[in-house]
């Protein structure tokens, strides 16, 4: 079957640093692109970070120097490390994995993360 | 960075009624990169429509998907209890960058 799941959300200072986990499975992430999406409390849908197969990573205008999203392919998981975290940044982050080619679209989610950044 | 605009914000109907969602860009938009997600409280998003209007695997024919240029719809033929969510059209821009409009939520009337 194929699945995501994350992991590593809590509570945090404002400043502080997390990391999240996102495991796969039934798939291999090294193979695919993927990317960490994030939704606040009571908003819509944000895209935060890409990770191309090739290698290359993109990342939303809104995290672009504190984030920073990474793979282990011996674990087939996807982290992103969040620095500097703000009030702002507090969401549910879903990974999902991302169909390339001829279309473009998430076609596997996780269920979600919550980080919530607070004193 | 393109914006997509969707409307209504909420839309309330009976079961058995059709709904008609709209998703505008702020410029056009390739069909191919036009995708639709339905999301339920609680739930991860899940993915409805690709390419603007193919479905999904396993997502039922009264969902569908039309439109080009800067304007689409999602048409749900006739609503079942289980389809009232919120609705998020999204786009891939070649920056790159993916966008999703505000949503439009469904609710029972």
């Amino acid at each position: 079957e194929v699945q995501l799941v994350e992991s590593g959300g809590g509570l945090v200072q404002p400043g502080g640093s997390l990391r999240l986990s996102c495991a796969a499975s039934g798939f291999t992430v090294s193979s695919n692109y993927m990317i960490w999406v994030r939704q606040a409390p009571g908003k819509g849908l944000e895209w935060v970070s890409v990770f191309y197969s090739g290698g290359s990573t993109y990342y939303a205008d809104s995290v672009k120097g504190r984030f920073t999203i990474s793979r282990d392919n011996s674990r087939n998981t996807l982290y992103l490390q969040m620095n500097s975290l703000r009030a702002e940044d507090t969401a549910v982050y879903y990974c999902a994995r991302l169909r390339w080619g001829a279309y473009y679209y998430m076609d596997v989610w996780g269920k979600g993360t919550t980080v919530t950044v607070s004193s | 960075e393109i914006v997509l605009t969707q409307s209504p914000g909420t839309l309330s109907l009976s079961p058995g009624e059709r709904a008609t969602l709209s998703c505008r860009a702020s410029q056009s938009v390739s069909s191919s990169y036009l995708a639709w997600y339905q999301q339920k409280p609680g739930q991860a998003p899940r993915l409805l429509i690709y390419g603007a209007s193919s479905r999904a695997t396993g997502i039922p024919d009264r969902f569908s998907g039309s439109g080009s240029g800067t304007d689409f719809t999602l048409t749900i033929s006739r609503l079942e209890p289980e389809d009232f969510a919120v609705y998020y059209c999204q786009q891939y821009g070649t920056s790159p960058e993916w966008t999703f409009g505000q949503g439009t939520k469904v609710e029972i009337k």
